[in-house]
């Protein structure tokens, strides 16, 4: 059972670069969901997808984009990195069924912009 | 904006103790999760209680909910080595697709 998988698990990028983040899950879940973790923060919502075709922006989405081509893929885009961007990012996806249902997590891409 | 906030920021404590943490939030909610980190991983769901449920146990784990107080706490019980983590609250709000989480716990347990 693979569950929630991210890659890739490290990059390092220089200002200006652009790259995608692939989040591929198992579970025909619905919703997924991009945060992003920074010392001290927390998880911080990026930008989220309720379903194939649809995404909604979340608490810091600029500086970002996201597709939701298939179901079970959920890809975050950077189009001209900054340092700003250096985090770790985390891809989770949870069923529709109810709200009252947990998120699962991938186990996170490590980006540092140089 | 952070809904959820854990206290303490961090705690040790040793092993076979029992470990309590807990999060204050704003807002109405739908319901309340607790996760866990282990170093370099994601987080894992540990426990979610409903809005309507006072208390919940799961293992070693036992939640409450006081929802006039905005409060939750996390007990672990006979805590392990292998408890340290950071543990994480997140609420999800009313008929909202989302869940905001706070900034954390970091639980240390000695040997």
């Amino acid at each position: 059972n693979a569950g929630v998988t991210q890659t890739p698990k490290f990059r390092v990028l220089k200002t200006g670069q652009s790259m995608t983040l692939l989040c591929a899950q198992d579970m025909n879940h619905e919703y997924m969901y991009w945060y992003r973790q920074d010392p001290g923060m927390g998880l911080r919502l990026i930008h989220y997808s309720v379903g194939e075709g649809t995404t909604a922006k979340g608490e810091v989405p600029d500086g970002y984009n996201v597709s939701r081509l298939k179901k079970q893929n959920f890809l975050l885009g950077l189009e001209s990195a900054a340092p700003s961007q250096t985090s770790v990012y985390f891809c989770a996806s949870r069923n529709r069924v109810s709200v009252n249902q947990p998120q699962h997590f991938g186990d996170g891409t490590r980006l540092s912009i140089l | 904006s952070q809904q959820g906030e854990e206290d303490p920021q961090a705690l040790s404590i040793q092993e076979g103790e029992n470990a309590t943490m807990n999060c204050s939030y704003k807002t109405s909610i739908n319901n309340l999760q607790w996760y866990r980190q282990n170093s370099g991983r994601g987080l894992v769901h540990l426990i979610l209680i409903r809005s309507n449920e006072r208390e919940k146990h799961s293992g070693r784990l036992r939640v409450t909910l006081d929802t006039s107080k905005k409060s939750s706490s996390l007990l672990i019980t006979a805590s392990r080595a292998a408890d340290t983590a950071s543990y994480f609250c997140a609420t999800g709000m009313n008929r909202d697709d989302k869940i905001i989480f706070g900034k954390g716990t970091r639980l240390h347990i000695l040997p």
